[in-house]
């Protein structure tokens, strides 16, 4: 069974950078078709798209967030990391990494972490 | 504001058929496959309905998915009240270089 949990500071001072690390297990981050993926929820409000890196080491960010996102892979910590510079208070909200697999096409979020909540403040 | 249109709520009452819609553009659902989650209270999304139509294992075969043109529906029927959640749909959308999309979500409610 797959299983992805998210861990890293729970408080970021405004124009700092969020960091946080998602462990997988049960799965390796080196298989193919893959996209390993972060999403976020501020509280209260719907889903975003952060971004994902592919298990060939390609990424694709949200064009709103894409000058401030950087995500990683770590293959021999099995793990893949989120940092997002120059916070405020609008970045607050539970992120969520996620597993993406696509084939033929059809891709689709199937795994995800429990979430944690990170908030913005001084 | 949501790529994606979705009511920002819906209801029904146990044993009754509901559906919610979702409503995108050619750069998304128009092109491309519809993904359905819900999330209960407190917890992370889960994949209900993949490319459309598609229900992983473990789904109840109450959910059912449906596209047409640039709009997607979810449908559940015999409601059952454990079926009271939020429930996004998501696509990929062509532009930009491409990126994930999702819906505002929908609030089921069940009376």
């Amino acid at each position: 069974q797959v299983q992805l949990q998210e861990s890293g500071p729970g408080l970021v001072k405004p124009s700092e950078t969020l960091s946080l690390t998602c462990t997988v297990s049960g799965g390796s981050v080196s298989s193919s078709s893959y996209y390993w993926s972060w999403i976020r929820q501020p509280p209260g409000e719907g889903l975003e798209w952060i971004g994902y890196m592919s298990y060939s080491g390609s990424t694709n960010y949200n064009p709103s967030l894409k000058s401030r996102v950087t995500i990683s892979v770590d293959t021999s910590k099995n793990q893949f990391s989120l940092k997002l510079s120059s916070v405020t208070a609008a970045d607050t909200a539970v992120y969520y990494c996620a597993r993406r697999p696509c084939t033929n096409g059809v891709c689709y979020f199937d795994y995800w972490g429990q979430g944690t909540l990170v908030t913005v403040s001084s | 504001q949501s790529v994606l249109t979705q009511p920002p709520s819906a209801s029904g009452t146990p044993g009754q058929r509901v559906t919610i819609s979702c409503s995108g553009s050619s750069s998304n659902i128009g092109s491309n496959s519809v993904n359905w989650y819900h999330q209960l209270p407190g917890t992370a999304p889960k994949l209900l309905i993949y490319s459309n139509n598609q229900r992983p294992s473990g789904v109840p075969d109450r959910f059912s998915g449906s596209k047409s043109g640039t709009s997607a529906s979810l449908a559940i029927s015999g409601l059952q009240s454990e079926d009271e959640a939020d429930y996004y749909c998501a696509a990929w959308d062509d532009s930009l270089n491409g990126h994930v999309v999702f819906g505002g979500g929908t609030k089921l409610t069940v009376l």
